[in-house]
């Protein structure tokens, strides 16, 4: 069971470029989340998904897109990448139907925008 | 709105020393509680939780207890090992079951 991996492991990125972060879990769980880690800040949401087919904005969702066409994937975009949005990116699911539960943590991807 | 605050790190012990982490939250009502740990260049698991009032949780030697009194839910540990070296993030999960996180405690422990 690998549970939740992601894509890259790391990235550098010169800004103004797109760029895709991946995302997939194998535990059929409803919700999804994307947070970034910035020194400091702890771990702030971007967007999540609590079921296939929607998706929310988080805390910082400026200058980031999601998509979830299936349960599965939940992938990232930076339209247009600016240096602020190096940091380190955690995907996350759970199954939150009832709540009080358990997110489940990507290794993260690690992106830095020059 | 809400919030976690937790003590500023880095905390640095030697082996076998008493842990405790500070963390407080402002909350609307009472919210379920977490503690997550992120060891060196992994993403965060769940290490306790509390989903109520007086509720503790445990494990691996680790405790916390929700304190609705003083909106506390501080993390102790009896006795650290070098393998509890991490970063600890206090959480609250709120309305939506989205988690609020604190900004992160990092714990050295030497031998």
């Amino acid at each position: 069971i690998a549970g939740i991996t992601q894509a890259p492991t790391s990235q550098i990125l010169a800004a103004g470029r797109r760029m895709t972060l991946r995302c997939t879990q194998d535990m059929r769980h409803n919700a999804m989340y994307w947070y970034r880690q910035d020194l400091g800040l702890g771990l702030r949401l971007i967007h999540y998904s609590n079921t296939a087919g929607t998706t929310g904005k988080g805390e910082v969702p400026d200058g980031y897109s999601v998509s979830r066409a299936n349960t599965d994937d939940f992938p990232l975009t930076l339209a247009s990448a600016v240096p602020s949005q190096t940091s380190v990116y955690f995907c996350a699911s759970s199954d939150s139907s009832s709540g009080h539960n358990e997110q489940f943590f990507g290794p993260g991807t690690r992106l830095t925008v020059l | 709105g809400n919030s976690v605050t937790q003590m500023e790190g880095p905390v640095t012990l030697s082996e076998e020393a008493f842990l405790t982490i500070n963390c407080t939250y402002t909350a609307t009502g009472y919210p379920s509680l977490f503690w997550y740990v992120q060891y060196p260049g992994e993403g965060l698991q769940l290490l306790l939780k509390a989903t109520k009032a007086d509720d503790k949780g445990s494990n691996k030697g680790f405790e916390a207890t929700y304190r609705k009194e003083t909106t506390s839910f501080h993390l102790e540990k009896g006795s650290v090992q070098v393998s509890d070296s991490a970063v600890y993030f206090c959480a609250l999960e709120d309305s939506s079951y989205k988690l609020i996180f604190g900004s992160g405690t990092r714990l050295l422990v030497r031998p």
